[in-house]
């Protein structure tokens, strides 16, 4: 079983949808958790922390399950430019000095 | 924020040939580089975590010999891949823990290089 597993996609929803990615961790011990945004051919850009309490920024919401060991990111009200490929990253700790693991990436087109 | 400049963007090289990737952090120090690799459709997968000053550390499958990786100082690190061949073709990324700005700072993310895209032909 890989360490993170995310659905690649494509997801193709049309704009203005609602569209939610969930992505699994193996390690129960995990402490630290976000999702990344990678434009084709470009770094990934963080796009949001995930708390143990859920968080919402804007359009976007994240959650956290630990006790099915999932984490999920919704967003509303899709744009045109929300398309881009979408990082999974779980973290061992809460340091920065830790090696950080990535999904696969769920890739997300958005269609006018 | 914290910046990490990586250069070059893009490089074409002919089989065979070294390439040399430098990523600097340039208003912090990076004690510790991540180096990744992320072949098309594939996550980023982590090859090596250089500390200044010391020798880096490789992740299982990967070359230490061929991939070098120098961190002579806390603002730059380099990796060279040597000798490379076609399947050596991929994007390469750095990316450097942020300093703390406090010391209750928590789930920090990660500063990452612009990437850099090889071609070995």
């Amino acid at each position: 079983r890989k360490e993170v597993e995310q659905d690649p996609g494509p997801f193709n929803v049309p704009e203005g949808a609602t569209v939610a990615f969930n992505c699994t961790y193996s390690n129960s011990a995990s402490q630290s958790f976000f999702w990344y945004r990678q434009d084709c051919r470009k770094e990934p850009k963080l796009l949001m922390s995930v708390y143990s309490s859920g968080n919402e920024d804007g359009r976007f919401t994240a959650q956290l399950n630990r006790a099915s060991q999932y984490i999920s990111l919704l967003i509303r009200d899709s744009k045109l430019s929300d398309s881009a490929t979408y990082l999974c990253v779980v973290k061992p700790g809460t340091g920065g000095y830790q090696k950080v693991t990535f999904g696969t990436g769920t890739k997300l087109q958005v269609i006018p | 924020g914290a910046v990490v400049s990586q250069h070059p963007s893009w490089v074409i090289c002919k089989s065979g040939t070294s390439v040399k990737i430098e990523c600097r952090s340039l208003d912090f120090q990076a004690t510790t580089m991540f180096w990744y690799r992320q072949f098309p459709k594939q996550s980023l997968m982590l090859m090596a975590t250089s500390n200044e000053g010391s020798k880096a550390t490789y992740e299982q499958g990967v070359e230490k010999d061929k991939f070098l990786i120098n961190h002579a100082s806390l603002t730059l690190s380099t990796l060279t891949v040597t000798s490379a061949h076609p399947e050596d073709s991929s994007f390469y990324i750095c990316s450097a823990p942020p300093v703390r700005a406090r010391p209750t700072n928590y789930n920090t993310e990660a500063f990452f290089g612009q990437g850099t895209r090889l071609t070995v032909v």
